[in-house]
């Protein structure tokens, strides 16, 4: 079985500053790559960073970077110089090779003027 | 280009009647998923088409939701007898293949309320 847990429901970050959301998940399979969503309130579902499992590296996207810990399944993003323009439902996924994606339950991201 | 579209953006239907929701994903990509997203909660897979494959049916809550795909482009995703509980948004998402390696476009969702 493959779960995403996202234990945020909620966060808030001032305007300017970096804020992290956190994100476990599990999965049996060895290939699979992991997601970050972003959907604001016109519902439109955005990619913001994805992580290849087999990558050591973590994935960064200009203010976007991950830190993905494989062994401990844990893949966290964190927004750098957080801007109004963040504020959204953030999902994680996870797309392992043979079977669905799996989204977490999302964390609603605040951002403070 | 343009993106994956749905068709209606909303809809208002009472408890019993069915409804018809449309995918038009981006042209060229084989793979088309439609998921529901219950209010405050995150999305749940429903079913996905990959090609000429027969379609992953796994997520469909019941034998009340159904969905085809005609000539590999547009998806129609069919709900009988709603129900209050089917009041979700739906979305749908494409992508050029369903491997890991290939990033899922998505719609901008039909909201569906079932009074």
């Amino acid at each position: 079985a493959q779960t995403v847990t996202q234990s945020q429901p909620e966060m808030s970050v001032q305007e300017a500053e970096t804020v992290t959301l956190s994100c476990t998940y599990d999965t049996s399979e060895s290939d699979y790559y992991l997601f970050w969503y972003k959907q604001p309130p016109s519902r439109q579902m955005i990619l913001v960073i994805r992580q290849e499992a087999y990558k050591q590296q973590n994935a960064t996207e200009n203010r976007f970077s991950v830190n993905f810990q494989k062994a401990a399944k844990s893949f966290s993003l964190k927004i750098s110089d957080s801007q109004l323009g963040d504020a959204a439902m953030y999902f994680c996924a996870l797309k392992p090779w043979n079977n669905d994606m799996r989204f977490g339950a999302g964390t609603r991201l605040t951002v403070k003027p | 280009g343009a993106g994956v579209s749905q068709s209606p953006s909303n809809k208002v239907t009472e408890k019993g009647k069915d409804v018809e929701l449309r995918c038009d994903p981006i042209s060229g990509h084989t793979a088309l998923y439609w998921y529901r997203q219950s209010l405050g909660q995150g999305l749940e897979f429903l079913i996905y088409f990959q090609g000429n494959s027969a379609p992953d049916k796994s997520g469909l809550p019941s034998d009340r939701f159904s969905a085809e795909r005609t000539g590999g482009s547009v998806s129609t995703l069919t709900i009988q007898r709603t129900q209050q509980e089917d009041s979700a948004v739906y979305l749908c998402a494409s992508s050029l293949e369903s491997s890991s390696y290939n990033e899922q476009f998505f719609g901008p969702g039909t909201r569906l309320t079932v009074l």
